[in-house]
């Protein structure tokens, strides 16, 4: 079935550790975006990529770095976790830039 | 800044009409987009619009007004499953999504 799988489901992390969470399309969309989702927020932007080989930030990007050495895959990384990044992390992908985006089940992701 | 707005909660009754708002102050306007997320799910993409009028897509309608900046989302003949939060996302002129936190329908019987 097409789609677009994340991995892990959810994540307890101790503060200061690394962590990459994985995301991985099939449909051949050019863009792909790593949103989070905090109780009574809209979905911030962190990171996208409107093609394989480029990424841009988003409106929250300071903590996260992304790459796109493909055009299926697009993690995101942590580099020293802290509590404020406790959140649901959403990776999405879309044909191109103005069209719709299609969903992972999401990332829940505790720092401790 | 860029800000979207909906109503935080709404409550209706199975079977009944409701309407979502959603007005936007954004820079720029490349579409508006209505996404349906149940709890604990991710966002399902529900309509899109880029000019003004009525969008109808079965049970659900779109409008948009580019000129007042406001979309609403219509539900007819409203059923349980219906119980999701509702998000209105604008694409900007940098083609990014700024998105609503959403509105909370709860449906009773």
């Amino acid at each position: 079935i097409a789609g677009i799988t994340q991995a892990p489901t959810s994540q307890i992390l101790a503060a200061g550790r690394r962590m990459t969470l994985r995301c991985t399309q099939d449909m051949r969309h050019n863009a792909m975006y790593w949103y989070r989702q905090d109780l009574g927020l809209g979905l911030r932007l962190i990171h996208y990529s409107n093609t394989a080989g480029t990424t841009g930030k988003g409106e929250v990007p300071d903590g996260y770095s992304v790459s796109r050495a493909n055009t299926d895959d697009f993690p995101l990384t942590l580099a020293s976790a802290v509590p404020s990044q406790t959140s649901v992390y959403f990776c999405a992908s879309s044909r191109t830039d103005n069209t719709e985006a299609f969903f992972g089940q999401g990332t829940r992701l505790t720092v401790v | 800044g860029q800000n979207i707005d909906q109503p935080t909660e709404m409550t209706a009754t199975e079977g009944a009409i409701v309407q979502i708002n959603c007005t936007y102050q954004t820079s720029g306007f490349n579409g508006l987009f209505w996404y349906q997320q149940h709890a604990g799910e991710a966002p399902t993409f529900l309509s899109y619009n880029v000019l003004d009028g009525l969008e109808e897509k079965g049970r659900f309608s779109s409008f948009l007004s580019r000129s007042k900046g406001y979309s609403y989302l219509l539900l007819k003949e409203l059923q349980m499953k219906d119980s999701a939060s509702y998000l209105c996302a604008v694409r900007d002129s940098n083609y990014q999504l700024i998105w609503g936190a959403g509105t909370k329908l709860i449906i009773k019987p």
